[in-house]
């Protein structure tokens, strides 16, 4: 099945710092990628996405680009804010039309 | 547009009984979802449901069950409740297109603590 590799956390950055999470992904057919984002005691909110190779998606700063010849999703940012702590979240939707997500990574920003 | 609404936002329950959650999801998203989300296992994928039929199951004991009625709204159901069911249970709903998979949009989800 669907399986999505991401970055071991707690990832620690001080305000104004480069972000950078890796995702790796293994799917069938032509899979759409996914981040998303949870804050503390709320639910998953869609951060961007990605449906087709080289396509980039972009929200907030963050940016991440679907790169199929490394099976890579990774999520960046230019300059991390305290309001962007949070846990972080990869996900793949295959051929099964299922999204799959990954492990989280928390991500705390220091000010 | 209202968001996907869950409730209750909190249970306790103690083993051995069963649980009902509900979910209310986005106005015209046919698609709903639900996740168990826990510190040790993360997200794991329950069903999905569409137009009142199961569309896809993740791998769960029959313990777990859910149905959809006719107005989209989801229930989740859980019998012989055990300790590791303590979790936080997110409901999903989407637009399900033709070509392009659309975003899941999620509730706040409930918080079930079994003792």
């Amino acid at each position: 099945g669907d399986s999505v590799t991401q970055m071991e956390g707690p990832v620690t950055l001080s305000e104004e710092a480069f972000l950078t999470i890796n995702c790796t992904y293994t799917a069938t057919g032509y899979p759409s990628l996914f981040w998303y984002v949870q804050y503390p005691g709320e639910g998953l909110q869609l951060l961007l996405k990605a449906t087709k190779a080289d396509d980039k998606g972009s929200n907030k700063g963050f940016e991440a680009t679907y790169r199929k010849e490394t099976t890579s999703f990774h999520l960046e940012k230019g300059s991390v804010q305290v309001s962007d702590s949070a846990v972080y979240f990869c996900a793949v939707s295959g051929s099964a039309r299922q999204l799959t997500f990954g492990s989280g990574t928390q991500l705390t920003v220091l000010p | 547009k209202a968001g996907v609404t869950q409730t209750p936002r909190y249970l306790i329950k103690t083993r051995g009984q069963q649980v009902t959650l509900s979910c209310s999801p986005i106005s015209g998203h046919r698609s709903v979802s639900w996740y168990q989300q826990t510190p040790g296992q993360g997200l794991q994928f329950l069903f999905e449901y569409f137009s009142e039929t199961q569309r896809n199951k993740g791998n769960f004991p029959g313990r777990f069950s859910g149905r959809q009625f006719s107005n989209s709204r989801s229930e989740m159901n859980v019998s012989t409740l055990e300790l590791g069911d303590s979790a936080l249970y997110l409901c999903a709903s989407r637009e399900l297109l033709k070509t392009v998979d659309s975003p899941l949009h999620f509730g706040n989800g409930t918080r079930l603590t079994v003792t």
